[in-house]
């Protein structure tokens, strides 16, 4: 059965880069994964899709300090030149025909 | 650019049913490159999804919810709606409505545009 693993929580320093994952598991590892941001009091925002390739393609206006890439059943979502405003939680998400999983979300603490 | 607003009746009871509308501007809600998607964010926990709705009818909806789940769509006013039965507290949650992007699938992608989110409470 698909699903999604990714830790509950990360930290990093302002000004700084770091690397959440997103784990596949039940599947062959050929599945694209999208990453969305959930800041408080607000709608999620979809960051990007990442393919099972690595290569990745970033949504509408989302800076290039956003950047994905995947390794066997990994996708990873990574972040440069962290800002106090990338603080939030993220969360991954993919599909397998009209079912749709969500990952159980990181929060991201930026120090 | 596309937009999507959720609106819902607040608090709900127990046992009710529970009714919300996504309404989508800028873009049309009959693209056959698109589907139609209801997620939700219970408190201190995270994103669900609830169901999702093609146009043409095909619908797709968590198994956890089967036999609660109604999704339709009215392309005159622009509109998706949630209709979920016999409400619980477990029910309780942050209700988002997202447009589906197929990306070449013909069914299931990824979610490119979510709304702002309605909460509703079941409570007595």
């Amino acid at each position: 059965q698909l699903e999604l693993t990714q830790s509950p929580s990360a930290s990093a320093s302002l000004g700084a880069s770091v690397k959440l994952t997103c784990t596949l598991g039940g599947v062959h590892d050929n599945y694209a994964i999208a990453w969305h941001q959930k800041q408080p009091d607000k709608g999620p925002r979809y960051l990007m899709k990442v393919n099972d390739d690595g290569t990745h393609i970033r949504g509408d206006g989302i800076p290039d300090r956003f950047s994905g890439t995947s390794s066997g059943h990994d996708r990873y979502l990574i972040i440069s030149s962290l800002q106090s405003e990338d603080e939030a939680d993220y969360y991954c998400q993919t599909w397998d025909s009209g079912i749709q999983v969500f990952g159980g979300g990181t929060k991201l603490t930026v120090l | 650019q596309l937009q999507l607003h959720e609106s819902g009746p607040g608090p709900v009871k127990p046992s009710e049913t529970l009714s919300l509308t996504c309404t989508v501007s800028g873009d049309s809600i009959t693209s056959s490159n698109y589907f139609w998607v209801w997620t939700r964010l219970p408190p201190g926990k995270g994103l669900e999804w609830i169901g999702s709705f093609y146009y043409g009818g095909t619908t797709y909806s968590n198994p956890s919810l089967r036999g609660r789940l109604t999704m339709s769509i009215d392309t005159s006013k622009s509109q998706f709606t949630l209709n979920l039965n016999s409400v619980t507290a477990a029910d309780t949650a942050v209700y988002y409505c997202a447009r589906g992007n197929k990306g070449g699938y013909t069914y299931g992608g990824f979610l490119d545009v979510w709304g702002q989110g309605t909460m509703v409470a079941v409570s007595s």
